[in-house]
């Protein structure tokens, strides 16, 4: 059964700072893994999606990372703002063959002090 | 156009009454998804349609869940008996075709079992 963690829980930086949120997995046959943007009380938005051939998505300030071998995915954010304050959710999809299903983590809580 | 809307957004039932919660996916798109989020958690899948066929329903919870999309386009999530368990966000997402990967999320029904 795929499980999909999500280190830290929660985080509290300064504007500006670069930071770094990090997503195992642990079945390598995944097929692709994406990052979501979770706001309170409204639904998820989809910042990147990386594809099991790919390394790495960039969006503006985002980039995203994937490294199937060693069941992890870092989402990469620079000079943050406090915009950017959210909950962030990783979520993998298995083979093809296997469900549509997504799989979350229990995601990261972001805080951009101003 | 038009994102995914979810209704009613906040629903209050007396454990052992039935609800009946509304998702109508962006016009056109092919997939469609249920998802349950608990408090503190990120969604867990429930099940799957792609247009009014439903493929995968592994994650419903019990036989007190049941979801449909006669049409193909509007799908309703019922539950029956409704417990104090079932209280969670109820999250609908919908997909262009199974090969475009990104799934569009809409707001949640909120149902809060008393």
């Amino acid at each position: 059964k795929q499980e999909v963690t999500q280190i830290p829980a929660a985080l509290s930086v300064p504007e500006g700072e670069n930071l770094v949120l990090n997503c195992s997995f642990t079945d390598s046959a995944i097929y692709n893994l994406q990052w979501f943007r979770q706001d309170p009380g409204k639904g998820l938005t989809s910042l990147l999606l990386i594809q099991s051939s790919q390394r790495e998505q960039t969006s503006g300030r985002l980039n995203a990372s994937l490294d199937k071998s060693s069941g992890r995915s870092t989402l990469y954010i620079a000079a943050s703002q406090p915009g950017d304050s959210a909950t962030y959710l990783c979520a993998g999809r298995l083979t093809p063959s296997g469900s549509e299903k997504l799989v979350f983590g229990k995601g990261t809580k972001l805080t951009v002090n101003p | 156009g038009a994102g995914v809307s979810q209704s009613p957004r906040y629903k209050v039932a007396k454990r052992g009454q039935d609800v009946a919660l509304r998702c109508d996916p962006i016009s056109g798109h092919v997939s469609l998804f249920w998802y349950q989020q608990a408090l503190g958690q990120g969604p867990e899948f429930l099940t799957y349609f792609q247009n009014e066929a439903q493929l995968d329903k592994s994650g419903l919870p019990s036989d007190r869940f049941f979801a449909e999309r006669p049409e193909g386009s509007v799908s309703t999530l019922k539950i029956q008996r409704t417990q104090q368990e079932d209280s969670a966000v109820y999250l609908c997402a919908s997909r262009l075709e199974p090969i475009k990967e990104t799934q569009y999320f809409g707001p949640g029904t909120r149902l809060l079992v008393l």
